[in-house]
């Protein structure tokens, strides 16, 4: 029962440079979320989707580009990485009607 | 604009005794409150919840007190132990939006 699984767990990113975080899970549930966590700001939701190829925006999507193409993935695109984008980010998930989300552990991203 | 607010930033708690975490809310939509409670290195994990129609939940140690007409609800840690010492999170949600609007966290250290 692996939940939600993020990979990488740590990355170093030039600025400018582009990259993919990416999240899965095997609870086949149809809501999915990406957050990024920065110090004394809480949990700030990026992009979200309630189910295969379906998207929507957060309220900080700039920067960010999101697919869902399959229940099980939800891919996090950085296409030109700022120093502003340095944060941990955490996947979440749950099922559209139960209340609860189950997130994965974070990756931890800093661009220099 | 911050919809819910979540003091204190910080507590330091001596074992044994009670900890304290208050949120209050401003959107009377809201339905469902729940707290989360994050690791270091980990990703945040459904602690417990309540939904307004009752005033108190608890499971264990963990209390989630709720004022309706004050639009505030609190989580009370009963017999404080070292292992809770964590990042706590309040949220809440309303209507047909599945999206959690968050506080921003409270550290909590539990000292020995």
């Amino acid at each position: 029962n692996a939940g939600v699984t993020q990979t990488p767990k740590f990355q170093v990113l030039k600025t400018g440079q582009s990259m993919t975080l990416q999240c899965a899970q095997d609870m086949n549930h149809e809501y999915m979320s990406w957050y990024r966590q920065d110090p004394g700001m809480g949990l700030r939701l990026i992009h979200y989707s309630v189910g295969a190829g379906i998207t929507d925006q957060g309220e900080v999507p700039n920067g960010y580009n999101v697919s869902r193409s399959t229940t099980e993935d939800f891919p996090l695109r950085l296409l030109s990485a700022a120093p502003s984008q340095t944060s941990v980010y955490f996947c979440a998930s749950s099922y559209v009607g139960a209340d609860g989300y189950t997130f994965g552990s974070g990756t931890r991203l800093t661009v220099v | 604009q911050q919809q819910v607010k979540q003091s204190p930033q910080s507590l330091i708690v001596q074992k044994g005794g009670i900890s304290i975490i208050n949120c209050a809310y401003e959107n009377t939509a809201f339905d469902y409150f729940p707290w989360y409670q994050q690791f270091p290195g980990k990703g945040p994990a459904l602690l417990i919840a309540i939904r307004p129609d009752v005033s108190e939940k608890k499971e264990g140690r963990f209390t989630i007190s709720f004022n309706k007409s004050a639009k505030q609800f609190s989580l009370h840690i009963m017999d404080s132990q070292p292992g809770d010492s964590a990042t706590y999170f309040c949220a809440a949600r309303g209507g047909n939006n599945r999206k959690l609007i968050w506080g921003l966290g409270t550290s909590l250290a539990v000292n020995p």
